[in-house]
């Protein structure tokens, strides 16, 4: 079992939805999360931490931890064409992270 | 601030020749380092990692070696490069275990 997964996808929403990704983790030990967004051609830039239960929003994006599920989402609200992207989930291993496979988001103008 | 620096961004080599990428952090002091390397349209696949001066951990068996010979410097090396190396080379670090790593910009080879 991979430590992340990411099955959802790739996600087609219009601009102005709600685009919602989610994340499965195994190590029910792990204390961080993290979302990177990641444009076609260029490296992944970090978004979103969350450390503890519950939500964190930042700005139009919100991040959703449930450890007892041993999931956690994001959630982008108002998508705009520019949130046009490949979404990636990260958690803890070691001394490392282990990423999930990508969710690749379209947002329809 | 700190910053990370990952050179060249683009590079065509010849099938045989060596290769050598090099990453390096300002603004911060014994971070943990990658390597990363992605093909087209595929995932992350971590290459090497470093916790520390002279300190290399492999995940896996191939064509490439890493060094880390200052503290904020990480370098990727293949006396030989084969077509199967071609692929977007990421550096990043990280401060500690609980956080997140940050991206260089990358490098895209090419071997022909």
């Amino acid at each position: 079992q991979k430590e992340v997964e990411q099955n959802s996808g790739p996600l087609s929403v219009p601009e102005g939805a709600i685009a919602s990704l989610n994340c499965t983790y195994s190590d029910r030990v792990s204390q961080s999360f993290f979302w990177y967004r990641q444009y076609s051609g260029k490296s992944p830039e970090l978004i979103m931490s969350i450390y503890s239960n519950g939500d964190k929003e930042d700005g139009r994006f919100t991040a959703q931890l449930n450890k007892a599920s041993q999931y956690v989402s994001l959630l982008i609200r108002d998508s705009q064409p520019s949130d046009s992207a490949t979404y990636l989930c990260a958690g803890p291993r070691d001394y490392k992270l282990s990423f999930g496979a990508g969710t690749t988001v379209t947002v329809r103008a | 601030s700190q910053t990370i620096h990952q050179w060249p961004a683009t590079l065509v080599q010849p099938v045989g020749s060596p290769l050598s990428l090099e990453c390096t952090v300002e603004g911060t002091s014994n971070p943990n380092l990658y390597w990363y390397r992605q093909a087209a349209g595929r995932g992350l696949q971590l290459l090497f990692y470093s916790v520390g001066i002279g300190q290399i951990s492999s995940e896996v068996p191939q064509n490439l070696s890493a060094s880390r010979p200052q503290d904020r410097q990480f370098i990727l090396s293949s006396k030989k490069l084969l077509l199967s190396d071609s692929g977007f080379y990421l550096c990043a670090w990280k401060q500690g275990k609980h956080y997140g790593y940050t991206f260089g910009s990358g490098t895209r080879l090419t071997v022909v």
